[in-house]
Formats: structure tokens, C-alpha cells, sequence
């Protein structure tokens, strides 16, 4: 059982939005430490897709967004695409500065 | 094109021990906090441990804590992640990645392929 919760799976049709949620504590997220989030293609590594809650690295479409607030994280997508269906872990850190994954959410595009 | 590629893993019997290797190219890698994560078969991401850029500070998760050793050699380009006591759940793919922004908090912005180690008798 991760200490972040993640749903197992969510789902929407193309050009849909949806959201993921990552579920912390005062421990953790709460705490004030950043989430940054992931995604995982089948049979690749992960790639960094979000980070500092909010911020995009360079070359992700605008399409993905995160937010913070209080002991939770969001990760959005907006005008899903086939090519986003993988899997999506969110990652904080405790106050033993021990790193912390979600359990992680696929996402399947109908 | 910056890069992280590991190499060391295998087949070990329960009990035995394994190093694995991560060699990175192309970016200053003395600057950077390094980390290995994780991932058994099936299952989600799991953080194993994290080193500073001059190896005076490492972090790991309980399960490995006594048996595994991060450590770094910054001329070589290198982090390595010294496995003893294997068990079986400790069979996994494990990936070498980089922390952004030599900070320690940070996310991990640089991945390697991966390396499989499989413990069994």
C-alpha cells in the first residue's frame, strides 16, 4: 500500500478532460514538499512530466497540468489523445526525505 | 543527447549479491543528486535510495536499508547501487535516475532504460 494514493484507473473518450488525484498527508504532501508527476508508456521508463507541482519540463504539451492544494495533488489532461494512454505515477518526499511514489493510475483512452 | 544507461543485473540466488551500474554522459554529473527507483514485475514505482552530489549524504527505503549501498565515483561518471541478502522481492527492473536542479527534493527529470534483477532459486 503506497503511502500516496492514486486511483487504480480512470478513463475518458478523445478530446475529453481528466483528472488524477494524489492523495498525501501532513507527513508528506502536506508538509509542504513538492509532487511531481510521471508517465510510464508500456515497456519504456518513466518520463517526467510534471515537477514542482505545476511546472512542465520542455517539450510537454500544455495538454498536461498539475495543482496542489493541502495534502492533495491533481494531475490533468485536457483534449486526451490515444498516445496519452500509459500509466501516471505522482512522487513527493517525507520528512525523512525519503522519496514517495503513488501507487500509480492507468489511463485508458476510449 | 543526455544519458543515463545501466548494466549489472541478472539472475542471483536468494541470499547472494549484485552491483549494478549506472553510467551517465553528457550533462555535469557531480553536479547532481542521483537516485535509484525501482519497479517490480506488475507493480508500480517504488524509491530505493538517493546520493549527494560528493556522497556525503544517502537515503533509502526501509526494506533495503542494511543490504543495499548507493554510492558514486563523480570521475568516472558513475553511480552504483551495491545489492547483498537479496530476496525474492527485491526482483524488480531498477532504474538509475538523475534529480533536477542539485536539489535533493527535486523531481527526477533523467531516467535510464533499466536494469532487471531477478532473485530465484
Amino acid at each position: 500500500q503506497s503511502v500516496l494514493t492514486q486511483p487504480p484507473s480512470v478513463s475518458g473518450a478523445p478530446g475529453q478532460r481528466v483528472t488524477i488525484s494524489c492523495t498525501g498527508s501532513s507527513s508528506n504532501i502536506g508538509a509542504g514538499y513538492d509532487v511531481h508527476w510521471y508517465q510510464q508508456l508500456p515497456g519504456t521508463a518513466p518520463k517526467l512530466l510534471i515537477y514542482g507541482n505545476s511546472n512542465r519540463p520542455s517539450g510537454v504539451p500544455d495538454r498536461f497540468s498539475g495543482s496542489k492544494s493541502g495534502t492533495s495533488a491533481s494531475l490533468a489532461i485536457t483534449g486526451l489523445q490515444a498516445e496519452d494512454e500509459a500509466d501516471y505515477y505522482c512522487q513527493s518526499y517525507d520528512s525523512s526525505l525519503s522519496g514517495l511514489f503513488g501507487g500509480g493510475t492507468k489511463l485508458t483512452v476510449l | 543527447e543526455v544519458q543515463l544507461v545501466e548494466s549489472g543485473g541478472g539472475l542471483v540466488q536468494p541470499g547472494g549479491s549484485l552491483r549494478l551500474s549506472c553510467a551517465a554522459s553528457r550533462f555535469t554529473f557531480s553536479s547532481y543528486w542521483m537516485s535509484w527507483v525501482r519497479q517490480a514485475p506488475g507493480k508500480g514505482l517504488e524509491w530505493v535510495a538517493n546520493i549527494k552530489q560528493d556522497g556525503s549524504e544517502k537515503y533509502y527505503v526501509d526494506s533495503v536499508k542494511g543490504r543495499f549501498t548507493i554510492s558514486r565515483d563523480n570521475a568516472k561518471n558513475s553511480l552504483y547501487l551495491q545489492m547483498n541478502s537479496l530476496r525474492a522481492e527485491d526482483t524488480a527492473v531498477y532504474y538509475c535516475g538523475r534529480i533536477r536542479d542539485g536539489y535533493n527534493l527535486d523531481a527526477f527529470d533523467i531516467w535510464g532504460q533499466g536494469t532487471k534483477v531477478t532473485v530465484s532459486s
